[in-house]
């Protein structure tokens, strides 16, 4: 069952942070967040497992609460490259494929 | 330099026809995938292969057909069943299945003549 990204859509300025959540109705194994310029490849970005360890990457980070079935990447002081389509993807168990939600756009304004 | 390479980027189809769009890694990894990409509706799974000579669908295969003969090789067929090819086509890798990166390739655009 394909996961659930809030918002769909944000507009920052530069400089603001940002949050984006992605939930599920299924117990998870794992999260993994990617962001996606317009006309290229998805990037991934980091996978968070079961056990709710926050990642950290630069001024990205996630958490992931398994109790509640919800992951939220946070944006700290907004970068104009932040701007793109994120999208959380999820995986029930070990091996399991990743279903992917739909995608948050961000638009980071100079 | 590991990657992984689609080709061709743009591709056009006439009605009736067959098309495949290849994908190749380099990256000696054993999982591949098959994404199909509309707007506004994320990434959406065609087909996967965990392993070598073996591969399962995924929540849109029909109209679609694949192979993975080589470990490096996963290409996709989009057959004339498919009544709604137009999209954006997304072919990845990660080393095994499960909580594992997932490396993506540029990309295949398929439209209709």
């Amino acid at each position: 069952q394909q996961p659930v990204q809030s918002p769909q859509a944000v507009i920052l300025r530069e400089g603001e942070d940002a949050v984006i959540n992605c939930s599920s109705s299924k117990a998870l194994y794992s999260v993994h967040w990617y962001r996606q310029k317009h006309g290229e490849a998805p990037v991934f970005l980091m996978i968070l497992l079961k056990g709710g360890e926050q990642k950290g990457h630069e001024k990205i980070s996630a958490s992931f609460n398994e109790k509640k079935q919800q992951s939220s990447l946070y944006l700290t002081a907004s970068q104009l490259s932040y701007s793109g389509t994120y999208f959380c993807g999820t995986e029930r168990y070990r091996d399991d494929k990743i279903i992917f939600g739909k995608g948050t756009r961000l638009h980071i304004l100079p | 330099d590991g990657g992984i390479t689609q080709s061709p980027k743009y591709l056009f189809r006439k009605e009736g026809q067959n098309v495949t769009l290849s994908c190749e890694q380099n990256l000696n990894h054993d999982a591949m995938y098959w994404y199909r990409q509309d707007p506004g509706q994320g990434l959406r799974l065609i087909y996967y292969s965990q392993i070598v000579n073996d591969f399962q669908k995924g929540d849109i295969a029909e109209g679609y057909s694949v192979s993975r003969e080589k470990k490096e090789s996963f290409p996709l067929t989009v057959t004339s069943a498919q009544k709604n090819p137009t999209a954006f086509y997304l072919c990845a890798s990660s080393i095994t299945s499960g909580g594992q990166p997932q490396h993506f390739g540029d990309g295949t655009r398929l439209s209709i003549l």
